[in-house]
């Protein structure tokens, strides 16, 4: 079965600061992959995603992330964060094809401070 | 106006209450979700449909009953509600996988059980 790991519940950054948020997966072949952003009283919001091809994926608001096989991660970078940027950010492993299932890691709640 | 809807967006009620949580979507995507959000756990899915002929169960459908009335609507049951279905409930679609895995949240309904 799949599974998500986000070995880091808080993270708390200076505004201005780079962000390396962690996940790792669990899945026998190469899954998709997915961070998603939840803002406080807000859904999710999907950042990126990886299916195939390039490793470095670009998404919105400025977040990248890479996927690296041989580690089983997909670690979400910034390079300069702001203070809006304070959420709690999801990532997810997808099953390709059939059904479609999405498992997601607990969250890691991000706080920026000035 | 938002994609997806979920009313209410905050309801308290009492122990053995039936209660339900509607969504809408006009996104017009075949596929719907139900999770439940709770502090440490991420999100877990709870019910899907493919359409309005197909439900399944997810990993923790006790407790939940689901009905699909349209295409566009996917409504959450708790026949007998209890204080530890006391979480954020989301509903979610996704097109079909040909198209897209990305999966669209509402902004979420805070149920309390007292």
């Amino acid at each position: 079965a799949q599974s998500v790991t986000q070995p880091d519940i808080h993270i708390t950054v200076s505004e201005g600061a780079s962000l390396e948020l962690r996940c790792n997966y669990s899945y026998g072949a190469t899954p998709y992959l997915f961070w998603y952003v939840q803002s406080p009283g807000q859904g999710l919001q999907l950042l990126l995603k990886y299916f195939s091809g390039d490793t470095l994926v670009q998404g919105i608001k400025g977040f990248e992330a890479e996927f690296k096989r041989s580690q089983s991660s997909f670690n979400l970078r910034k390079p300069s964060v702001h203070w809006s940027d304070a959420a709690e950010y999801f990532c997810a492993v997808g099953e390709p094809g059939g059904y479609q299932k999405v498992t997601f890691g607990i969250g890691t709640k991000l706080q920026v401070i000035p | 106006d938002a994609d997806v809807t979920q009313t209410p967006r905050n309801r308290i009620t009492k122990t053995g209450k039936r209660i339900m949580l509607e969504c809408s979507q006009t996104k017009g995507h075949d596929r719907m979700y139900w999770y439940r959000q709770d502090p440490g756990l991420g999100l877990r899915l709870i019910y899907y449909s493919f359409d309005v002929k197909d439900i399944n169960k997810g990993e923790i459908s006790d407790g939940y009953s689901v009905s699909r009335q349209a295409q566009a609507k996917f409504s959450l049951s708790l026949e007998s509600a209890i204080p530890n279905q006391t979480a954020l409930y989301f509903c979610a679609t996704s097109d079909h996988p040909g198209r897209s895995y990305e999966q669209y949240f509402g902004p979420g309904t805070r149920l309390t059980v007292t």
